[in-house]
Formats: structure tokens, sequence, C-alpha cells
């Protein structure tokens, strides 16, 4: 079992492009988390997706970030017009049933790093 | 909203040295609680949990009471070392609210020395 696989590890973006990050959750599980984690900060929540469905994204930007979870396929996070304050690292995590009591855990990747220059 | 509050760091311990890190939250739900550890370049560790009040989370020597009264979940560890040496996560999670996420604290970095 590959755990929860994030890609890429590094990613060097200029200011105004765009940012993909990937995340293919552990096997069996098809609930995913987005969380970020900015220099010397903690995690903040972003999204939380099912299959095709996303359940709250009570943290995301209200603009140029999106999240996706398709049918087939790894997850997506996409940020559009990368600014210098995107740079962060991104932290993906699944379960594998929505519930995040003490039964429940979350196994998270080893992160995506996105600088933006 | 819910929210947690962990020490600031960086912590610096000898070897062998008592490690606490305290850990309080607000929620008004039911919630459980959670420490997670951060090595280097890697991605977050579950290290250890408690779900309900009085219990204790174990796991590596590390400790964590759930302590409804105080509303905190300190993490102890009687003898560390130079491989503890990492990023540690308290967080809760509150599925009476309905919330389906963890939220963490801002963590709290533990250097151990030889």
């Amino acid at each position: 079992n590959a755990g929860v696989m994030q890609n890429p590890r590094h990613l060097v973006r200029r200011r105004g492009q765009e940012a993909r990050l990937r995340c293919s959750p552990m096997k069996g599980h098809s609930h995913v988390y987005w969380y970020r984690q900015l220099p010397e900060e903690g995690l903040k929540f972003m999204v939380y997706l099912q299959k095709e469905n996303i359940i709250d994204e009570s943290g995301m930007p209200k603009e140029r970030f999106s999240a996706e979870f398709p049918k087939e396929g790894p997850s997506i996070l996409r940020i559009q017009q990368v600014v210098r304050g995107d740079s962060a690292a991104y932290f993906c995590a699944s379960s594998l049933s929505g519930d995040s009591s003490g039964a429940n855990v979350l196994t998270f990747g080893a992160g995506s790093r996105l600088t933006v220059l | 909203g819910d929210s947690v509050t962990q020490m600031e760091g960086p912590v610096t311990l000898s070897e062998e040295a008592f490690l606490t890190i305290n850990c309080t939250y607000t929620a008004t739900g039911y919630p459980s609680l959670f420490w997670y550890v951060q090595y280097p370049g890697e991605g977050l560790q579950l290290l250890l949990k408690a779900t309900k009040a009085d219990d204790k989370g174990s796991n590596k020597g590390f400790e964590a009471t759930y302590r409804k009264e105080t509303t905190s979940f300190h993490l102890e560890k009687g003898s560390v070392q130079v491989s503890d040496s990492a990023v540690y996560f308290c967080a809760l999670s509150d599925r009476t609210r309905g919330r389906r996420a963890l939220t963490f604290g801002s963590g709290t970095r533990l250097q151990v020395q030889p």
C-alpha cells in the first residue's frame, strides 16, 4: 500500500501562471481533504471531497482556487494566476469514511511545496 | 468556531529530558482529540488520539489525556530522544457539529539535543 501519493513534491511557478497539484488517496479511501501550511504555521483546512462531489469548501479562497475529485483519477487542487502569497506546502489526506472521529483516521501525503517567484 | 491553541516553540530539550507540550481547545460539541507529528520534509503522521473525556491516548512513549474540565490534551513523554525532533500538532474533530475535517493548532517544534 503506497499510502497517499502527492505530486509534484516541489513546484515552482511565476506569478500569473497556473499550479496543479495532484493527490491519489490510499487504496480504498474515497474521502479526500486538502490543507495548506504556510511557513511556520499550522495546517489550515481548505476543502473536503468525495468522489465527484465537493462536500465542504469552507476553507477555500473564493477566487482562483478550485478542487475536484473525479470518478477516475486523482484529486486535483488547481490554483490559477498564482501570487507570491500562494507559496506554501499543500497537504492532501484521505480517509475511509467521512466520520473524522477517533474511528476514522486521516492519512496524510508528504505534501506539495509550491514556490511562486 | 472550533479552535486549538498550542504552546509556542521551539522547545529545546536534552536527550532523556521530560517533555510537555500544552494544548487547549475550544469546541461547542464533543470533539475527538489528536496529536500528529511531522518529521522534516514529510507529511503528518497520527501519533495518538482520544475520543472521549478521561481517555488516555498513548504511542511510542508519548501520552495525552483528554481533560474535558480544563479543555486540554497536553502531550507528555518521560524521556525524549534525538529522533523525537519534529513538529507536533494538536488537532480536534467535532463530528456533532457536522464538521468532517480536522482543526489544527499552529504546531510546536521540538528540538532534542544529544
